[in-house]
């Protein structure tokens, strides 16, 4: 069965560094998502990536965060210079588009430490 | 986004159907409801969806009150693979659709 798989499975980095992290969503999937659950928190909408642009962010999403499709398979979400409260597990998710149903299929999550 | 009601908490023995509660009073006509879970140290993952009538898959079964205020995700026989957060979200198709996750239902299952 397709899966969204995402690396790395746990990134550790310094404070004020740039960080990346690399989602490969299901093929023939046209919507993409980043989501991010701070420990024991709700998990909490970033933003939507659909036709090679944004098509919403949350108030999260701002000038320290972008999202790129490079290659038309991965996706990656940048963080630019990370602070301690970017601390939290990061969701890539994906979906076929559809007029009925928003299933969308997650990723196993990457544990981003800000030390 | 319509905001949504759920107990933190349950709990089941394995083997016994469980079902799960969901307040959505402020639902929209057009809002499908769709249901995910949480795992322990895992993405969510989909687990059914309804728009008026109740709707049956291999997971589950949500039953959809007749006002579309409420629903209830129905786990016929609980396993110990069920134990995870379940959480209740009214989703408008169009646009980029986002999940608008809450705190959901903490569900245990007992051996």
């Amino acid at each position: 069965e397709p899966e969204v798989t995402q690396t790395p499975s746990h990134q550790v980095t310094q404070m004020g560094q740039e960080v990346i992290l690399r989602c490969v969503p299901i093929s023939n999937h046209l919507y993409f998502y980043w989501y991010r659950q701070i420990l024991g928190q709700k998990v909490e909408f970033l933003v939507s990536f659909y036709n090679n642009e944004i098509s919403e962010k949350s108030e999260i999403f701002d000038d320290q965060f972008s999202v790129e499709r490079p290659d038309g398979s991965n996706f990656t979400l940048k963080i630019r210079s990370t602070k301690l409260e970017d601390s939290a597990m990061y969701f890539c998710a994906s979906r076929i588009t559809s007029a009925t149903t928003n299933e969308q299929f997650f990723g196993p999550g990457t544990r981003l430490t800000v030390l | 986004d319509a905001k949504t009601t759920q107990p933190n908490s349950m709990e089941s023995n394995e083997e016994e159907p469980v079902h799960l509660p969901c307040n959505h009073s402020t639902i929209s006509g057009t809002d499908y409801i769709h249901w995910y879970r949480q795992l322990p140290s895992q993405g969510p993952e989909y687990v059914i969806h309804g728009l008026t009538s109740n709707v049956n898959n291999r997971m589950a079964s949500l039953a959809i009150a007749e006002d579309r205020k409420s629903s209830t995700l129905i786990l016929h026989r609980a396993t110990l693979r069920d134990a995870a957060v379940y959480y209740c979200i009214p989703s408008t198709q169009g646009g980029s659709e986002k999940l608008v996750f809450g705190k959901g239902t903490k569900l245990t299952v007992n051996p």
